[in-house]
């Protein structure tokens, strides 16, 4: 079975550009989530979606934004970049929602806003 | 004060030794994770708890519900188990996962 795909896994965009990565879950894992991990803050959840609808929320501002589409697959978007907004972004599929399904990672996107 | 403390946040050893990495946690929880970071970024689940004990090859978890506390313990440890070592709680109220600071690991032959 393949893995959990990212694309892309390299970005550089400068500030005030908006930027859409893309988050492909294991076949037939119907949630997704986004977290956002920076060196001072470490890993921070971002939203999580399941069956196109998203579930849970973090605390972050209103410029990231994320939609899952029926296949499953799911997008986040930033807009406005600030230079804050620098991170890894990782993606997470699980096979269901609820508290003992295991999380599988992909590689993450690594965003340099400049 | 972070809901996930871990400790220690770096720790350095020598190959074989007997390793522990601490993980308390202040809000009510309905599962507990340890996950592996590699430097390339790529992160691996390694346990899911809610009670007791879980062993996987030389990894050991362990949790204890009533002093909301956990370790991971690695015996004779190797280079290749350098690493950041995240533990992460499923918060009971919402499903959310919470996660600590992470704890550097490195082993040196």
């Amino acid at each position: 079975k393949a893995g959990v795909t990212q694309t892309p896994r390299y970005l550089i965009k400068t500030r005030g550009q908006q930027v859409t990565l893309s988050c492909s879950p294991i076949s037939g894992h119907r949630s997704v989530s986004w977290y956002q991990q920076t060196p001072g803050q470490g890993l921070q959840f971002l939203f999580e979606y399941f069956s196109e609808t998203q579930r849970n929320k973090g605390n972050f501002p209103g410029r990231f934004s994320g939609r899952q589409f029926s296949n499953s697959r799911s997008e986040m978007n930033v807009s406005t970049l600030e230079l804050g907004d620098s991170a890894l972004y990782l993606c997470a599929s699980s096979s269901a929602l609820g508290v003992y399904n295991e999380q599988f990672f992909g590689p993450g996107t690594r965003l340099t806003v400049l | 004060k972070n809901e996930v403390e871990q400790s220690p946040q770096n720790l350095t050893a020598q190959e074989g030794e007997f390793i522990t990495i601490n993980c308390s946690y202040s809000v009510g929880i309905s599962a507990l994770h340890w996950l592996q970071q590699h430097p390339g970024g790529g992160i691996v689940s390694l346990f899911m708890l809610s009670s007791g004990k879980k062993k996987h090859g030389r990894l050991i978890a362990t949790i204890n519900i009533q002093e909301k506390h956990s370790s991971l313990h690695i015996t004779a440890s190797h280079p290749r188990d350098s690493a950041v070592y995240i533990c992460a709680v499923r918060l009971d109220s919402n499903y959310q996962l919470i996660w600590g600071a992470g704890t550097k690991l490195i082993i040196k032959p």
